[in-house]
């Protein structure tokens, strides 16, 4: 099945505590992305990558990082996690990022990760 | 700055139609998409608009004005299943994604 994995789906940690949220994806996809959802807010991308070593930053990126090593696989790092990065987390990909419209630009969202940091 | 406008709630009763309503200002124009999210759940693709006017799917049809920077998306025959929250976002010049904050929709029996 096509998919898009996110684990941990549930986290509670303390400030200060590095965690990682990872994400995979088994369409060969190009494009991925990391979004954090807040009550009121719409999504918010915080970093996305065109393709394999290539990352840049969203409009929400301090705090996180990223890595992109391999295609399938696109880490969030939160090195120092503080309250206000308690969130709804999202990871999606698309085929590319690219122009027109023939089905390969639709993002396929993960199933979410909610973090909430103490 | 780019900015998408979007209703905050809506309540239809079961059976009936609903237009949600979205206003963008974004930094060029390369699409307008709507996903449905349930709550709890990962955001899934409905439609899709870069030319002007409606497509339709099934149940569902988009619209798109780009001279009004205007879309709605239609629901007609309301099911209790579609009681969820409409995402409305833009694909700009930089091919990136604008994102409204979407749009509960309440259906009632």
């Amino acid at each position: 099945e096509a998919q898009v994995t996110q684990n941990p789906r549930y986290l509670i940690t303390v400030t200060g505590k590095k965690l990682t949220v990872t994400c995979s994806q088994n369409m060969n996809h190009e494009y991925m992305s990391w979004y954090r959802q807040d009550p009121g807010l719409g999504l918010r991308q915080i970093y996305y990558s065109m393709n394999v070593e290539v990352t840049d930053k969203g409009d929400v990126p301090e705090g996180y990082k990223v890595s992109r090593k391999e295609k399938r696989n696109f880490p969030l790092i939160l090195e120092s996690p503080s309250p206000n990065q308690t969130s709804l987390y999202f990871c999606a990909s698309s085929s590319t990022a690219g122009t027109g419209f023939s089905g390969a630009n639709v993002l396929t969202f993960g199933a979410g990760s909610r973090l909430t940091v103490l | 700055g780019q900015n998408i406008d979007q209703p905050t709630e809506m309540t239809a009763t079961e059976g009936a139609i609903v237009q949600i309503n979205c206003t963008y200002q974004t930094s060029g124009f390369n699409g307008l998409f709507w996903y449905q999210q349930h709550a709890g759940e990962a955001p899934t693709f409905l439609s899709y608009n870069v030319l002007d006017g409606l497509e339709e799917k099934g149940r569902f049809s988009s619209f798109l004005s780009r001279s009004k920077g205007y879309s709605y998306l239609l629901l007609k025959e309301l099911q209790m299943k579609d009681s969820a929250s409409y995402l409305c976002a833009v694909r700009d010049s930089n091919y990136q994604l604008i994102w409204g904050a979407g749009t509960k929709l309440i259906i009632k029996p």
